[in-house]
């Protein structure tokens, strides 16, 4: 079974630009959540996706949107880039929205870099 | 604000002998705890979760769930240097509508 994937692998932008950051789930699971993991901040919740519709965002400004296609698959964009928002982002999967039942799996992350 | 708490480290332990990993919690809602393993530059991996109070064990770890203390620990038995990594713990109140609350983290390094 292939796991949660991203794309690219690294992204390096300049300040004010705009990045985009793909992530197909696992077969079969319809939930998709993005983190930002930052040096020295941990995890941190960025949004969630569920059958198509943005189900909550964590507390980060409206530059940082996405969407859910019909496959499942997502998409991060981060609009007018800040040098802050280098960092790497994760894009995990569940099998069902919420956690009792199905645990999150980590794609391998984008590492972008703003200059 | 909820707040996962867990010493940074690193935690140093022998080949062989238990490594304890511990996290507090604030939000006494939370319903759901996690703990990930995360290697140098590379994804979170999920090892245990738990729910309810007392041990969970599953080969040589142990998850331990005191809600009344908030309060959440991992043990790791007979530790192999490939045991190295950050350990991450997470939390959350259930449904996905919040998110998983994740602390920073704990470095534990097992010295052969």
């Amino acid at each position: 079974e292939a796991g949660v994937t991203q794309s690219p692998t690294h992204l390096i932008k300049t300040r004010g630009q705009q990045a985009t950051l793909r992530c197909s789930p696992i077969s079969g699971h319809t939930s998709v959540y993005w983190y930002q993991q930052a040096l020295g901040l941990g995890l941190q919740f960025l949004l969630w996706y569920d059958e198509g519709e943005e189900r909550n965002r964590g507390n980060f400004p409206p530059r940082f949107s996405g969407r859910q296609f019909p496959n499942y698959s997502s998409e991060l964009n981060v609009n007018a880039l800040e040098l802050e928002d280098s960092a790497l982002y994760l894009c995990a999967s569940s099998l069902e929205a919420g956690y009792s039942n199905s645990p999150l799996h980590f794609g391998n992350g984008t590492r972008l870099t703003v200059t | 604000q909820k707040e996962v708490e867990q010493n940074s480290g690193p935690l140093s332990v022998p080949e062989g002998a238990i490594a304890s990993l511990n996290c507090t919690y604030s939000d006494r809602g939370s319903q759901s705890f996690f703990w990930y393993r995360q290697y140098s530059g590379k994804s979170p991996e999920l090892i245990m979760f738990i729910y309810s109070n007392g041990d969970k064990e599953d080969g040589r770890f142990t998850a331990q769930l005191n809600k009344a203390s908030q309060y959440v620990s991992l043990l790791i038995r007979d530790s192999q240097p490939s045991d190295s990594a950050t350990y991450l713990c997470a939390v959350t109140e259930g449904g996905g509508a919040d998110g998983l609350t994740f602390g920073k983290g704990t470095h534990l390094i097992i010295q052969p």
